[in-house]
């Protein structure tokens, strides 16, 4: 069975650093991988997914992430964050053969500081 | 309305009262899930339907709480006599098909006084 490990709860930039958000899987097939943000008092929605293919994938807002099999990682960064960026992201996983469920990690609050 | 639809937006009761949620998925979409975001914690999966296939209810904390999807639409998740720790966010979600994008509801936020 899949699970999802997000390393942090909380994590604090200031405006313009980079965002480094970070996220491990395990899987017993090759995994569909995603991250969803959550900003304040709205639905989560998609920022960006790993399926097959390429595995550098860029999401929206200048948000991209990694698929490191080797490493069974798949980080969220922003090579420059902004006061907008402030909400709670969720990465996810889901079997990317036959299984069904997607699976959502605890969640990581982004906080950046002026 | 291409979203998905979720109902009631706030429900508060009353300890030992039950509650239905409804969710509307969107039109087309064969998968649906049901999740809860408790305060400070991650998503919860709770149940997962798929098209005509028998729904996974592996998520679901007990036996008060049940759901069912009617016609491969609406579904709608159901707790027997309500307990305060039920209180939460309980997010319904559809997706075309499984593993690509869910498409999330606004949640109904869930008060057990």
């Amino acid at each position: 069975a899949q699970s999802v490990t997000q390393l942090g709860s909380h994590v604090s930039v200031s405006e313009g650093a980079l965002v480094l958000l970070r996220c491990n899987y395990s899987s017993s097939v090759p995994p569909y991988l995603f991250w969803y943000v959550q900003y304040p008092n709205q639905g989560l929605q998609l920022l960006l997914k790993y399926t097959t293919g390429a595995t550098l994938v860029k999401g929206i807002n200048g948000f991209e992430a990694e698929f490191k099999k080797s490493e069974t990682s798949f980080h969220l960064t922003k090579p420059s964050a902004h006061m907008s960026d402030a909400a709670e992201y969720f990465c996810a996983v889901s079997e990317g053969t036959g299984g069904f469920k997607t699976i959502f990690g605890a969640g990581t609050r982004l906080f950046v500081k002026a | 309305g291409a979203g998905v639809s979720q109902s009631p937006s706030n429900k508060v009761t009353e300890k030992g009262k039950d509650v239905e949620l409804r969710c509307d998925p969107i039109s087309g979409h064969t998968a649906l899930y049901w999740y809860r975001q408790s305060l400070g914690q991650g998503l919860e999966f709770l149940i997962y339907f798929q098209g005509n296939s028998a729904p996974d209810k592996s998520g679901l904390p007990s036996d008060r709480f049940s759901a069912e999807r009617t016609g491969g639409s609406v579904s709608t998740l159901t707790i027997q006599r309500t307990q305060q720790e039920d209180s939460a966010v309980y997010l319904c979600a559809s997706s075309p098909w499984q593993n690509t994008e869910a498409f999330f509801g606004q949640g109904t936020r869930l008060t057990v006084v």
